[in-house]
C-alpha cells in the first residue's frame, strides 16, 4: 500500500500569511496527487486535483505542485476562511489513501 | 445540484452488522464510480471502499477487506456498504463521496454529511 505523509501536523500561521504544505509519497506516484480542505463539522472539500489543477470554484491563492513522491500546497495569502485542516490523497492506485491532515490554525 | 445523502448509521454491537445507504441525485449516477471514505471521532480520513460506474471494478482498504462489501443499484441512484463483524475500530462517520472522474483518478468532488457509526456493547 502507498503511505502519504504530510508536514507538518500542524501550523499557525496569520491572515496575510503564505503558507506551504508537504506531502510525501512511499513510492511513485506521478501527478495522481488531490488536496482537500475539511473546516469542522463539515465534509472535505476538493481544491486541487492532478498535483496542480484547480478545482472549480476554488480561490486562486491556492495552488498545488509536485510530482512523483513530493508535492505541495500553497496558499498565496491566508484568510480567514482558510483556517481548517488539509489532507492531501493519492489516486494513483485503486486503493486510494490520504494523509494525516495538516492543521492550519490562527496566530 | 449535486446531492448525497447517507443513511443507515447507528449503535450496533460488536460483532453485528449494518448496512449503509448513499442516495445520489442530480448528476448521472450511473457514469461515476463512487467511494466511502470514514472519518473516525478527532481522526484523519481514511478511505474505505471504491466501486466503479458498472461494478466492474471494486477496492477495499486492508482494515475491511473480507468483512464489508460495497454494492450500488444504478436503477436507483443508489450505493451500499454492508458491514458485517463489526468491531470498535470501525466506529466512525461515514461518507459516500463521488468521484470527479474515471474511477478516482481526479479526486471526489462531492460529498454526504456522512452517517454515524457506534461499534460498542
Amino acid at each position: 500500500d502507498i503511505q502519504m505523509t504530510q508536514s507538518p501536523s500542524s501550523l499557525s500561521a496569520s491572515v496575510g500569511d503564505r503558507v506551504t504544505i508537504t506531502c510525501r509519497a512511499s513510492q511513485s506516484i506521478s501527478s495522481y496527487l488531490n488536496w482537500y480542505q475539511q473546516k469542522p463539522g463539515k465534509a472535505p472539500k476538493l481544491l486541487i486535483y492532478a498535483a496542480s489543477s484547480l478545482q472549480s470554484g476554488v480561490p486562486s491563492r491556492f495552488s498545488g505542485s509536485g510530482s512523483g513522491t513530493d508535492f505541495t500546497l500553497t496558499i498565496s495569502s491566508l484568510q480567514p476562511e482558510d483556517f481548517a485542516t488539509y489532507y492531501c490523497q493519492q489516486s494513483y492506485s485503486t486503493s486510494c489513501s490520504f494523509g494525516q491532515g495538516t492543521k492550519l490554525e490562527i496566530k | 445540484e449535486v446531492q448525497l445523502v447517507e443513511s443507515g448509521g447507528g449503535l450496533v454491537q460488536p460483532g453485528r452488522s449494518l448496512r449503509l445507504s448513499c442516495a445520489a441525485s442530480g448528476f448521472t449516477f450511473d457514469d461515476y464510480a463512487m467511494h466511502w471514505v470514514r472519518q473516525a471521532p478527532g481522526k484523519g480520513l481514511e478511505w474505505v471502499s471504491g466501486i466503479s460506474w458498472n461494478s466492474g471494478s471494486i477496492g477495499y482498504a486492508d482494515s475491511v477487506k473480507g468483512r464489508f462489501t460495497i454494492s450500488r443499484d444504478n436503477a436507483k441512484n443508489s450505493l451500499y456498504l454492508q458491514m458485517n463483524s463489526l468491531r470498535a475500530e470501525d466506529t466512525a462517520l461515514y461518507y459516500c463521496a463521488k468521484v470527479k472522474s474515471g474511477y478516482g483518478d481526479y479526486g471526489f468532488d462531492y460529498w454526504g454529511q456522512g452517517t454515524l457509526v457506534t461499534v460498542s456493547s
